[in-house]
């Protein structure tokens, strides 16, 4: 079974920093780019990082420069390095493979499977 | 604009046919992708592709894309099938990064 699990995280006060985890299983890690994505109740999901199965990063706008993705192939692992938090990167945090194929000249992608989710609170 | 728009709820009489529409710029350039995500549970693949399913995914789920907008139509909607759906699509402009619809909440009556 393909299977994801969070974990790490908690309650952090604004400008902490926190460390994700996301634990693989049932298929091949390093073959695959994986994503972190964010919901809160205010703005749904929100894209946050990609890494390649190269070690590539990329990164959305609201967390460039304070988030740090990166992977464990011999582990199955991802992590994901949270640093300078604000109030407003308090959400559910999933890890979720990515797949993508070429067919015809049109690129597709998507999401699948995601994890459960771990629950990042930020406050004083 | 990589903004991706959808309504913010529709509702649909047990049995019958639901169409939730999304959309967005980058869609004229991608097909998406559609997340099924119930109450208190992570999101889940629904479809994919031009109308592909994952396994295990019912065939009364299908996409379609015109223009700017695609769709995900639920044909014959089961009490199960309430839930929030949310697209999604990619965007490069100068810099690779994903964004998602702000979701649907249907409703089966």
């Amino acid at each position: 079974e393909v299977q994801l699990v969070e974990s790490g995280g908690g309650l952090v006060q604004p400008g902490g920093s926190l460390r994700l985890s996301c634990v693989a299983s049932g298929f091949t890690f390093n073959k695959h780019d994986m994503h972190w994505v964010r919901q809160t109740p205010g703005k749904g999901l929100e894209w946050v990082s990609t890494i390649g199965t190269g070690g590539a990063t990329f990164y959305g706008n609201s967390v460039r420069g304070r988030f740090s993705v990166s992977r464990d192939d011999a582990t199955n692992s991802l992590y994901l390095q949270m640093n300078s938090l604000r109030v407003e990167d308090a959400a559910v945090y999933y890890c979720a493979r990515a797949s993508y194929y070429y067919d015809s000249g049109d690129y597709y992608f998507w999401f699948d499977p995601w994890g459960q989710g771990t629950q990042v609170t930020v406050s004083s | 604009s990589s903004e991706l728009t959808q309504d913010p709820a529709v509702s649909v009489a047990l049995g019958q046919t639901v169409r939730i529409t999304c959309q967005g710029d980058s869609l004229r350039n991608y097909y998406g992708s559609w997340y099924q995500q119930k109450a208190g549970q992570a999101p889940i693949l629904v479809i994919y592709g031009k109308n592909k399913r994952p396994a295990g995914i019912p065939d009364r789920f299908s996409g379609s894309r015109s223009g700017n907008t695609a769709y995900l139509t639920i044909t014959g909607a089961q009490a199960e099938d309430e839930a929030d759906y949310y697209c999604n699509s990619r965007d490069t402009n100068g810099y690779i990064y994903y964004v998602f619809g702000s979701g649907t909440k249907v409703t089966v009556l």
